[in-house]
C-alpha cells in the first residue's frame, strides 16, 4: 500500500485559501488520490479524489503533481467551518480499503 | 435519504465482557466497512464486506473481534472478551460498489471499556 505523509497540523486564516500538502511518494500508478476531512465528533466526509489531472468541485481544487508522488488540496476560501482534520489517502484497489494516516488538524482562525 | 446510522452512539461496558456494535447502512449499499478511531489518532481499517463475497478481515486486530452482516444489508461488529485497549470510537461506512469513489460514514459508536 502506497503511504501518504501530511503536517500533523495547519493554520489559515479565515477567507484565505487553505492548502494542504500529501506527500505519496509510493503511488502505484493505478492509485487515485483521495481527501476526507473529519469535523470534530463526526465521521469522516469525502472531498474530492484524482488521478493525474488536477480536479476541482464545489468543495475544493486538488493539485496532483506530474510525477505524482505528492499532492495539494486547496480549500479557496477558509471558513471557520472548515476547521477539521483532513486525511489524504491513496487508494488501495483490492478489496477497496481505505488506509487512513493521523491526517493534518486544520485550524481557520478568524 | 437516510444516512448511515449505528448504534448504540455510546457504551460503556466493563472489562472482560462481551459488546455488539450495529450498522445500518444506506439501502442498496453493497459494500460495508468497520473502521475503529482510537483518541487523537488516525482511522485504523478493520472489516469490508461486498455483496455476498467473503469479507476481507486483514484489520481484524485479535480474534477477539467479529463482524457479520445478514442479509446482505445490517453488520454487527462484535468484541468479545473486551479489554481497556479496545475503548475507540468505532466507524462504519458504506458505499454503492467496489467501484465507487466515496464512502459514506455513520456517526460512529464510541465505546468505552472500564
Amino acid at each position: 500500500d502506497a503511504k501518504t505523509t501530511q503536517p500533523p497540523s495547519m493554520d489559515c486564516a479565515e477567507g484565505r485559501a487553505a492548502n494542504l500538502p500529501c506527500n505519496h511518494s509510493t503511488i502505484s500508478g493505478n492509485e487515485y488520490v483521495y481527501w476526507y476531512r473529519q469535523i470534530h465528533s463526526q465521521g469522516p466526509q469525502y472531498i474530492i479524489h484524482g488521478l493525474k489531472n488536477n480536479e476541482t468541485n464545489e468543495m475544493a481544487s486538488l493539485i496532483i503533481t506530474e510525477d505524482r508522488k505528492s499532492s495539494t488540496l486547496i480549500l479557496p476560501h477558509a471558513t471557520l467551518r472548515d476547521t477539521a482534520v483532513y486525511y489524504c489517502i491513496v487508494r488501495v484497489l483490492s478489496g477497496n480499503q481505505f488506509y487512513f494516516g493521523t491526517g493534518t488538524s486544520l485550524t481557520v482562525i478568524p | 435519504g437516510a444516512g448511515v446510522s449505528q448504534s448504540p452512539s455510546n457504551k460503556v461496558t466493563e472489562k472482560g465482557k462481551d459488546v455488539e456494535l450495529r450498522c445500518d447502512p444506506i439501502s442498496g449499499h453493497t459494500a460495508l466497512y468497520w473502521y475503529r478511531q482510537s483518541l487523537g489518532q488516525g482511522l485504523e481499517f478493520l472489516i469490508y464486506f461486498q455483496g455476498n463475497s467473503a469479507p476481507d478481515k486483514s484489520g481484524l486486530p485479535s480474534d477477539r473481534f467479529s463482524a457479520e452482516r445478514t442479509g446482505g444489508s445490517v453488520s454487527t461488529l462484535t468484541i468479545q472478551r473486551t479489554q481497556q485497549e479496545d475503548s475507540a470510537v468505532y466507524l462504519c461506512a458504506s458505499s454503492p460498489g467496489t467501484s465507487y469513489n466515496e464512502q459514506f460514514f455513520g456517526p460512529g459508536t464510541r465505546l468505552t471499556v472500564l
